[in-house]
């Protein structure tokens, strides 16, 4: 069973750092493309954060300079590094498993791990 | 970056209508379109995938359609389970937009 569990959140000040991370199992990690999405109190869904298995990363705008996206094959375990932290990044943070081959799509999620951006 | 517009945001339903949900994108993505089911304090699921591939798994009574810049979700039968927040989301190119959602209520 294909299983992503997010760590790593919590209560933060603006300005400050947080590291998630993302332990997989279930299936050969390295194999995968991963991403990073987050949801704020009561918004949509939005797509932060992309890294293949051959290292192709990709961010959205308002995360770049900012946030970090690595993966430990070895651990299985995805990573988000976020620095520069802002009240706007407060959101729930789920890690995705993309599609084997094929268009983009994201197949399996974790519950999530909240960050509260605030003084 | 390509804006998804999904609508309603919200309907009520009964259960055994039939129920259609758009989503419009701000440019033409082909048929780079996947339909996400979303249930409170649930991980997203994955229902359907190139605007009208069905995920295995995933009950026949949803379907998707489209191409271009216009896409529909359908759920033909709605079923309790079937009450969550629906969204689209554009594979065509990074940042990988989704729309708002549209949340199925009971009637």
């Amino acid at each position: 069973e294909v299983q992503l569990v997010e760590s790593g959140g919590g209560l933060v000040q603006p300005g400050g750092s947080l590291r998630l991370s993302c332990a997989a199992s279930g299936f050969t990690f390295s194999s995968y493309d991963m991403s990073w999405v987050r949801q704020a109190p009561g918004k949509g869904l939005e797509w932060i954060s992309y890294i293949s298995t051959s290292g192709i990363i990709y961010y959205r705008d308002s995360v770049k300079g900012r946030f970090t996206v690595s993966r430990d094959n070895a651990e299985n375990s995805l990573h988000l590094q976020m620095n520069s932290l802002r009240a706007e990044d407060t959101a729930v943070y789920c890690c995705a498993r993309s599609g084997y081959s094929g268009s983009y799509r994201l197949e399996y999620w974790g519950q999530g791990t909240p960050v509260t951006v605030s003084s | 970056d390509i804006q998804m517009t999904q609508s309603p945001s919200s309907l009520s339903a009964s259960v055994g209508d039939r129920v259609t949900i758009t989503c419009r994108a701000s440019q033409t993505i082909s048929n780079y379109l996947n339909w996400y089911q979303q249930k409170p304090g649930k991980a997203p699921k994955l229902l359907i995938y190139a605007a009208s591939s069905l995920q295995s798994g995933v009950p026949s009574r949803f379907s998707g359609s489209g191409s271009g810049t216009d896409f529909t979700l359908s759920i033909s039968g709605l079923q309790p389970e079937d009450f969550a927040t629906y969204c689209c989301q554009q594979s065509y190119s990074p940042p990988w937009t989704f729309g708002q959602g549209t949340k199925v209520e009971i009637k």
